[in-house]
C-alpha cells in the first residue's frame, strides 16, 4: 500500500519570503502525485498535479513542484507568498493505472499548514 | 457553476444515533468519491459510486456504514449508531463521467461530524 508523509505539519513564513512543503511517498509501483489547497472553510482545490513527463510541474497561483524518483519525493514550492497563501496543502498519491493500480483512490499526507504573516 | 455541496456542514449526534451526510456533486459530474478524515490524521478513501452503482466501497468500515448514490438526489453517507470513534470530517469529491487517466477530483467543503 501506498503512503504519504508530510513532513511540517505547520509552516510560518513572512510575505514575499520564498517557502518549501515538503512531501515524500512510498509505493512499490508507479504513482500519480497532486498537491491540493485548502482555504478555511472551502473544499480541497487542486493546485498541480503530476502524471508523467517533465519532473517540474507548475500550477496555479504560482506553485511548483519537482517529481524526484530517486528520493521519492514531491516539494511544492513558491518563490514568493502572499498573505492570501495561508491555507493547509495536503500532498496525495494515486497509483498509476498502467501499473494496475486504482487511480482513483487517492491517499493523502495529513497536511500542512503554511502560515504568511506581513 | 456551483462546486461540490455538502450539508450539514456541522452535525452533532449522540452515541447510537444515526448520521447522514449528503453530497450534491457538481453538475455534470457523475462519479462521486468520499473520504474521512479523523483528527491528526490526512484524508482516507471511504468510497466510490457512480450512479445506482458502488464500484469500490474497499475504505468503509465493515458495520455501521452506507452509501448510494441515486439515479436522482445527492449522494448519502449514511452511519447507523454513532460512536466516538466516528467523529470526524468527512469529504465528498466529483469527476466528470468520462474518466482519464487521472481526472480531477473536486472537493466539497466537508461535514464535522462530533458524537458526544
Amino acid at each position: 500500500a501506498q503512503s504519504v508523509t508530510q513532513l511540517d505539519s505547520q509552516v510560518p513564513v513572512f510575505e514575499e519570503a520564498p517557502v518549501e512543503l515538503r512531501c515524500n511517498y512510498s509505493s512499490s509501483v508507479s504513482v500519480y502525485l497532486f498537491w491540493y489547497v485548502q482555504y478555511p472553510n472551502q473544499g480541497l482545490q487542486l493546485l498541480l498535479k503530476y502524471l508523467s513527463g517533465s519532473t517540474l510541474v507548475k500550477g496555479i497561483n504560482g506553485f511548483e513542484a519537482e517529481f524526484n524518483k530517486s528520493q521519492t519525493s514531491f516539494h511544492l514550492r513558491k518563490p514568493s507568498v502572499h498573505i492570501s497563501d495561508t491555507a493547509e496543502y495536503f500532498c496525495a498519491v494515486s497509483l498509476n493505472p498502467y501499473s494496475g493500480g486504482s487511480n482513483y483512490k487517492l491517499t493523502f499526507g495529513k497536511g500542512t499548514l503554511l502560515t504568511v504573516n506581513p | 457553476n456551483a462546486g461540490v455541496m455538502q450539508n450539514p456542514r456541522h452535525l452533532v449526534r449522540r452515541r447510537g444515533q444515526e448520521a447522514r451526510l449528503r453530497c450534491s456533486p457538481m453538475k455534470g459530474h457523475s462519479h462521486v468519491y468520499w473520504y474521512r478524515q479523523l483528527p491528526e490524521e490526512g484524508l482516507k478513501f471511504m468510497v466510490y459510486l457512480q450512479k445506482e452503482n458502488i464500484i469500490d466501497e474497499s475504505g468503509m468500515p465493515k458495520e455501521r456504514f452506507s452509501a448510494e448514490f441515486p439515479k436522482e438526489g445527492p449522494s448519502i453517507l449514511r452511519i447507523q449508531q454513532v460512536v466516538r470513534g466516528d467523529s470526524a470530517a468527512y469529504f465528498c469529491a466529483s469527476s466528470p463521467p468520462n474518466r482519464g487517466l487521472a481526472d480531477t477530483q473536486y472537493f466539497g467543503p466537508g461535514t464535522r461530524l462530533t458524537v458526544l
